[in-house]
């Protein structure tokens, strides 16, 4: 069976500070990977997606980066978190069909 | 630009009774997507609607598609506390591989 690893599950960094949060997905190959941010109390906006290695597609500027170094892992990284950075993040797979989430990283950047 | 609409944004309703949960999209589609969270966890896959007038069931859950008027419904039947979550759908266009979800739906139940 499929499993959606992220990690940390908790963070907190100060303003100005470097980012970096890997979701790794098991049980699949060539899944397409997804981003998402949700603010407290509020939708899911999609920040990246990805349908192969090294092919990663932006939804909304920012300053936030994505990588898919190999199949089954995304990294989302900043170089410089901003106060409006924080927020509960969401890694999340599909094969053509239902897309499945992992446990979300909550980050708290002060 | 896609919109994917749900009302009400926030629903709160006594054990026991019925409501439905709307989500009206601008696109066409036929892969409609019933989501639940729960306060401070991740999103659960609940229904997954594939055709025009596919229904699923689970429990006191009932999803509708209607590929025509772009609108998909979740009925609840006779609530019970457990249901208290946030409920989201999804729709994936006929192009692309992209999901756009909805505002979701805060469900309250209230004993």
């Amino acid at each position: 069976s499929q499993t959606i690893h992220q990690w940390p599950a908790t963070l907190v960094q100060p303003v100005g500070s470097p980012l970096s949060l890997e979701c790794t997905v098991e049980g699949t190959s060539n899944p397409n990977l997804y981003w998402y941010r949700q603010a407290a109390g509020r939708g899911l906006q999609l920040l990246f997606y990805s349908v192969g290695i090294g092919q990663i597609s932006s939804e909304v500027p920012q300053n936030l980066s994505a990588s898919r170094p190999q199949d089954r892992q995304f990294i989302l990284s900043s170089k410089k978190l901003l106060l409006s950075d924080s927020g509960f993040y969401l890694c999340a797979w599909s094969a053509g069909g239902t897309q499945y989430f992992g446990p979300g990283t909550r980050l708290l950047v002060l | 630009e896609l919109k994917v609409e749900q009302n009400p944004l926030f629903l709160s309703m006594q054990e026991g009774k019925n409501y439905t949960i709307y989500c009206n999209y601008s696109t066409t589609s036929d892969r409609l997507y019933w989501y639940r969270q729960d306060p401070g966890k991740s999103l659960e896959s609940l229904f997954v609607l594939l055709s025009n007038g596919a229904v699923k069931q689970e429990g006191r859950l009932m999803a509708s598609l209607d590929t025509k008027a772009r609108l998909s419904t979740l009925h609840i039947t006779a609530a019970v506390h457990d249901l208290s979550a946030t409920y989201f759908c999804a729709v994936v266009p006929y192009t692309g591989n992209q999901f756009y979800f909805g505002t979701g739906t805060s469900l309250t139940v209230i004993p």
